[in-house]
């Protein structure tokens, strides 16, 4: 079975910090992607990479950055957090956009 | 933007029952696809039907896809109380990527 492995299932952060989610699968998966939800908001796309050092903007990356030095992994980075940014943040990586497998998630509080 | 739209929000039915979830969508797809999200986890694909299909069965599972009222159904039959979670229809969209409805929480009850 695919894993992707989230590094932190709970964060706690404060206002102005760098944050570092990490993302790692399994299968050599080309495409990987970040969503977060929010209640009432569901899922949003922030960034996707389709392949290594290979990036694009989903629909909300405005305070995101990422990285993609290697296949099996995408990070992503809160150049300084704020607290708009506390949510639920999911990584999925997919052979073909058919079906994407989903990390556990990490649950980001920013105080 | 969100393009699948989930209907009910909220869905409670006890055990044994069957439960079915609606979506809709604005614009022409390749494909929809449903996932589950049990609480506070990561999503699990369930099933995707092609937009040239009608109707698809996964065990339990039935999705029935209509592209000229752009929606779908998903349809749990004998319902157990390890469904409870929430349900996401998902469609394909530029640059091969998702977009997600908002979901539908269903509780079964035993």
């Amino acid at each position: 079975d695919v894993k992707v492995t989230q590094s932190s299932r709970y964060l706690v952060k404060r206002t102005g910090e760098k944050v570092f989610l990490e993302c790692v699968q399994d299968m050599d998966h080309e495409n990987m992607f970040w969503y977060r939800q929010d209640p009432g908001l569901g899922l949003r796309l922030i960034y996707f990479s389709y392949d290594v050092k290979m990036k694009e903007k989903g629909d909300i990356p405005e305070g995101y950055s990422v990285s993609r030095e290697k296949k099996e992994r995408f990070s992503l980075i809160l150049e300084s957090a704020s607290t708009n940014q506390t949510s639920m943040y999911l990584c999925a990586s997919s052979y073909r956009v058919e079906k994407l497998f989903f990390g556990s998630g990490t649950q980001l509080s920013v105080l | 933007s969100q393009q699948g739209e989930e209907d009910p929000q909220a869905l409670s039915i006890q055990e044994g029952e069957n439960a079915t979830m609606n979506c809709s969508y604005k614009t022409s797809i390749n494909n929809l696809q449903w996932y589950r999200q049990n609480s506070g986890r990561g999503l699990v694909h369930l099933i995707l039907i092609r937009s040239n299909e009608r109707e698809k069965h996964s065990g339990r599972l039935r999705v029935t896809l209509d592209t000229s009222k752009k929606s779908s159904s998903l349809l749990i039959t004998a319902s157990r109380a390890a469904d409870t979670a929430s349900y996401f229809c998902a469609t394909d969209r530029r640059y091969s990527t998702l977009t997600f409805g908002k979901g539908t929480m269903l509780l079964v009850s035993p």
